[in-house]
């Protein structure tokens, strides 16, 4: 069925590092695709999104494009900080014909170290 | 903030009991949808409703169920509450159409005691 699968965390980096994070799905038809972040204590927040094949979604630094052929993802920034610390979700939203699901992935724990 | 309302933020009840969680869209969104996040799991999708229909279903259980009035808001009513049943409860508005993103609420935290 449609699915999302993210790279398990925690993710810990020290401060300015580079990172990514993984992000696979399956769908049927031309999904669109999210990242929301999630900081302590909170509810989420959209951090990017595309909305077709080779779109490139971003958003303070961080970057994620949409690859129909290896139906991926992926989560990057080239320094992490600090504040970035927090969970991040990918999810897809199923087109019309698949009932307009919103689906996410079961999230990755990022711990950046000063 | 989101522009989602959800009420309340915290609720604690015992086993057996029911409760209803609520959720009001932002303004002109009529699309709502309700997740549960347990401890150490991502977001289940339980429902989806569109201009008070329900459009798409998840993994809900048979004792909880959910309405969208014509105002809009939603609720989401939990009944023969049982242990398993803490978690925290999303609620996110959208306009329903394809390319938009979703706006969570803060979540109403529920401990079933």
């Amino acid at each position: 069925g449609d699915s999302v699968t993210q790279m398990e965390g925690p993710v810990t980096l020290s401060e300015e590092a580079f990172l990514t994070i993984n992000c696979t799905y399956t769908a049927t038809g031309y999904p669109s695709l999210f990242w929301y972040v999630q900081y302590p204590g909170e509810g989420l927040q959209l951090l990017l999104k595309a909305t077709k094949a080779d779109d490139k979604g971003s958003n303070k630094g961080f970057e994620a494009t949409y690859r129909k052929e290896t139906t991926s993802f992926h989560l990057e920034k080239g320094s992490v900080q600090v504040s970035d610390s927090a969970v991040y979700f990918c999810a897809l939203l199923l087109p019309p014909g698949s009932s307009y699901k919103l689906i996410f992935g079961s999230g990755t724990r990022l711990l950046v170290r000063p | 903030d989101s522009g989602v309302t959800q009420t309340p933020k915290h609720l604690i009840t015992a086993t057996g009991q029911r409760v209803t969680l609520r959720c009001s869209p932002r303004s002109g969104d009529l699309s709502v949808y309700w997740y549960q996040q347990s401890l150490d799991q991502g977001l289940q999708f339980l429902i989806q409703y569109y201009n008070g229909e329900e459009r798409a279903k998840g993994n809900i259980l048979e004792r909880f169920s959910a309405q969208q009035f014509p105002d809009l808001h939603s609720e989401l009513n939990l009944s023969s509450l049982e242990l398993g049943d803490s978690a925290l409860y999303f609620c996110a508005s959208s306009d329903g159409t394809m390319n938009t993103e979703a706006f969570f609420g803060q979540g109403t935290r529920l401990t079933v005691v």
